[in-house]
């Protein structure tokens, strides 16, 4: 099956900085999202990209699908962005798709 | 906005009890999803449903079993809980396959004692 790698595995932040969340996968892909699991367990969406980019205020993310990897730009980090991040991919399969998740980044920002 | 409500955010059983973990979506969606998330594997799929009364199994349907009788409505059951089935679980759901987003529910954190 399809192989999501996400670095780093950890990151620990000072309020203020900025930071960039890599998603590497291993075959061609018609959906790939990046979700933000808060502490209480909710996955919260950020982006639906399986190609391009895209920004959402602090937050920006680029899909270089031809390369087979996506990046998570978080600028101006907070405390309310602790946290771990998943990228999440689907692979075509007539009609059959599901999402194979990476074992995401643990996001830590220090006020 | 979609909406993903899960039956219960915590929830105590005892080995052997028949468990329900009751999911509901009101955007009308035709996919419905349940995952079980552990520390060091991540998020595995259970089982699907990609319409009413369909379901497919995941990457780990064993011990576990799936309803769907409405359209918004998936139910996940344990037939009889076991102390490995201890985890959080996720349910989620997608407008159609392929190119959609999924949409989580706040989770369940079911503990078998």
């Amino acid at each position: 099956g399809i192989q999501v790698e996400q670095s780093p595995p950890d990151l620990i932040l000072q309020e203020g900085a900025n930071s960039t969340l890599r998603c590497n996968f291993s075959d061609s892909v018609n959906n790939l999202q990046w979700f933000h699991q808060n502490p209480w367990g909710q996955l919260i969406n950020l982006f639906y990209i399986p190609s391009g980019t895209k920004q959402n205020g602090r937050l920006s993310a680029t899909t270089v699908a031809t390369e087979r990897y996506s990046l998570l730009y978080i600028s101006s980090s907070q405390t309310t962005d602790s946290g771990v991040y998943f990228c999440a991919v689907e692979i075509p399969n007539f009609g059959n798709e599901k999402l194979t998740f990476g074992t995401g980044t643990r996001l830590t920002i220090i006020p | 906005d979609v909406k993903v409500t899960q039956s219960s955010r915590y929830l105590v059983k005892r080995t052997g009890e028949k468990v329900f973990l009751e999911c509901v979506q009101d955007m009308d969606h035709e996919n419905m999803f349940w995952y079980r998330q552990d520390p060091g594997l991540g998020l595995r799929l259970i089982y699907f449903s990609y319409d009413v009364k369909m379901k497919e199994k995941g990457d780990i349907p064993e011990g576990y079993s799936v309803s769907r009788e409405k359209k918004e409505r998936f139910s996940l059951i344990l037939e009889s809980a076991s102390t490995n089935q201890t985890s959080m679980y996720l349910c989620a759901s997608s407008l159609l396959t392929g190119y959609y987003e999924q949409y989580f529910g706040p989770g369940t954190r079911l503990t078998v004692t």
